[in-house]
């Protein structure tokens, strides 16, 4: 099975850096997944790592250690628009289906 | 490009109804597909996911079935609604040959 834990919330300043962790254990480990999620909103993807190391995409980056189970997220620059549901999401093997955390709530603050 | 049609996007049931979520893709063949629950203050839950036509897996003992009649077509039905089956519900696809699943908007169901 999968257990993947995230924090409940977290809020920081607009022009701060921000980070969001993520811890799993999994059955099986085919790569985690960040989505952005604004209330009554789909998710939408962010950022995807299968290997160790750091991912950058813009104001966002995504950190991975496969051996710790560890991610995290990272924001810079926040904007008040990043206030949003981050989810961590972990694809197994097989059937490459997500299991999600439930999700870590940012409220960014001029 | 690819698309994700799911409908409708607010949905307000008697409890003991039938309920019946249609999801469509564009733009793509063979995708897999998802059906996520959300319920308040939960995470994603998945419910059932398809690799192909007429091929439905089930993650969790529900009061809800899904079929898959055609390719890009994936329905969430239920016989009778119960409360709990309040959430909001995501439709979801993504390719074995890719990494990201691609969510369509959701359906907000209220069992009243």
């Amino acid at each position: 099975g999968q257990n993947i834990d995230q924090p409940t919330e977290m809020t920081a300043t607009e022009g701060a850096i921000v980070q969001i962790n993520c811890t799993y254990q999994t059955s099986g480990f085919n790569g985690l997944f960040w989505y952005q999620q604004h209330a009554g909103e789909a998710p939408t993807f962010l950022s995807y790592n299968v290997l160790d190391g750091l991912e950058e995409k813009g104001r966002f980056s995504s950190f991975l250690s496969r051996s710790k189970g560890y991610s995290y997220l990272l924001l810079k620059e926040l904007q008040m628009k990043d206030s949003a549901s981050y989810l961590c999401a972990v694809r197994d093997l097989g059937y490459s289906t997500l299991t999600f955390g439930k999700g870590t709530m940012l409220l960014v603050s001029p | 490009s690819q698309t994700i049609h799911q409908w409708p996007a607010t949905l307000v049931q008697p409890v003991g109804s039938p309920l019946s979520l249609e999801c469509t893709v564009e733009g793509t063949s063979n995708p897999n597909l998802y059906w996520y629950r959300q319920a308040a203050g939960r995470g994603l839950q998945l419910l059932f996911y398809s690799v192909g036509i007429g091929q439905i897996s089930s993650e969790v003992p529900q009061n809800l079935s899904a079929s898959r009649p055609q390719d890009r077509q994936f329905i969430l039905s239920s016989k009778k609604l119960l409360l709990s089956d309040s959430g909001f519900y995501l439709c979801a696809w993504s390719l074995e040959s890719d990494t990201e699943a691609f969510f369509g908007q959701g359906t907000r169901l209220t069992v009243v």
